[in-house]
């Protein structure tokens, strides 16, 4: 997990109200992505970045925002929690060539919504 | 759409022996495919990446290969050892030409070595 930090680790809320989920990389990579994981399901992504400022939807971004002010962070805001979204977040990075591995995947934020 | 299936959820084998692990997948072929693996509470780690023109790929005990006509990709660990319990991921890298790299993941298959 070096070089890629995600916060809070752990988060419990209600339904209703707004979270913002913290990626950190150290890594200097062009590329950030929001995965996230549930039972039964591969990892699925949000969101993801091709550069600051710049972002695009993923395959289940009904209900979530990015945004990335900076190369180092992209945040992941839940403006109105529901409990379809309790699920573990991912974070990862690349180094932006087609076919370059995600080489970090953060250690992820496990988000219960009650 | 683009489906991954990974044809098992769970793997039982003894260590010594080698672990195949089975990715499918419909429609086009991607660009590239790669393997993951990923133990409970953390993240997936890359193993390895294989390309569309590309028949098979080894690292160490590891070894990948990538059958565009079969639209598969079997993934071998040869005397495998319980150290190398967990689940392992498959994924599919649609864009061509150099672009954003996103992956289209399959659900896992759980590996367990029993010693």
């Amino acid at each position: 997990d070096a070089g890629i930090t995600q916060s809070p680790r752990h988060k419990v809320t209600e339904t209703g109200t707004p979270v913002t989920l913290r990626c950190h990389q150290t890594e200097n990579h062009r590329y950030m992505y929001w995965y996230r994981q549930d039972p039964g399901h591969g990892l699925r992504l949000i969101h993801y970045s091709y550069g600051v400022k710049d972002t695009d939807k993923g395959e289940v971004s009904d209900g979530y925002s990015v945004s990335r002010s900076k190369t180092e962070d992209f945040l992941l805001t839940l403006e109105s929690a529901t409990s379809s979204q309790t699920s573990v977040y991912f974070c990862a990075i690349s180094g932006g060539t087609s076919g370059t591995p995600l080489k970090f995947f953060g250690p992820g934020t496990r988000l219960t919504v009650l | 759409s683009q489906k991954i299936e990974q044809n098992s959820e769970a793997l039982n084998i003894q260590e010594g022996k080698t672990a195949t692990l089975t990715c499918n997948y419909t429609n086009y072929s991607p660009a590239y495919l790669q393997w993951y693996r990923q133990d409970p509470g953390r993240g997936p780690v890359f193993l390895l990446l294989i390309r569309e023109n590309e028949k098979e790929k080894r690292k160490e005990r590891l070894k990948v290969t990538f059958d565009t006509t079969l639209k598969q990709s079997l993934f071998h660990i040869t005397a495998s050892q319980p150290a190398d319990s967990a689940t392992y991921l498959c994924a599919l890298d649609m864009h061509y030409g150099g672009s954003q790299g996103n992956l289209i993941f399959g659900k896992g298959t759980k590996l367990s070595v029993k010693p």
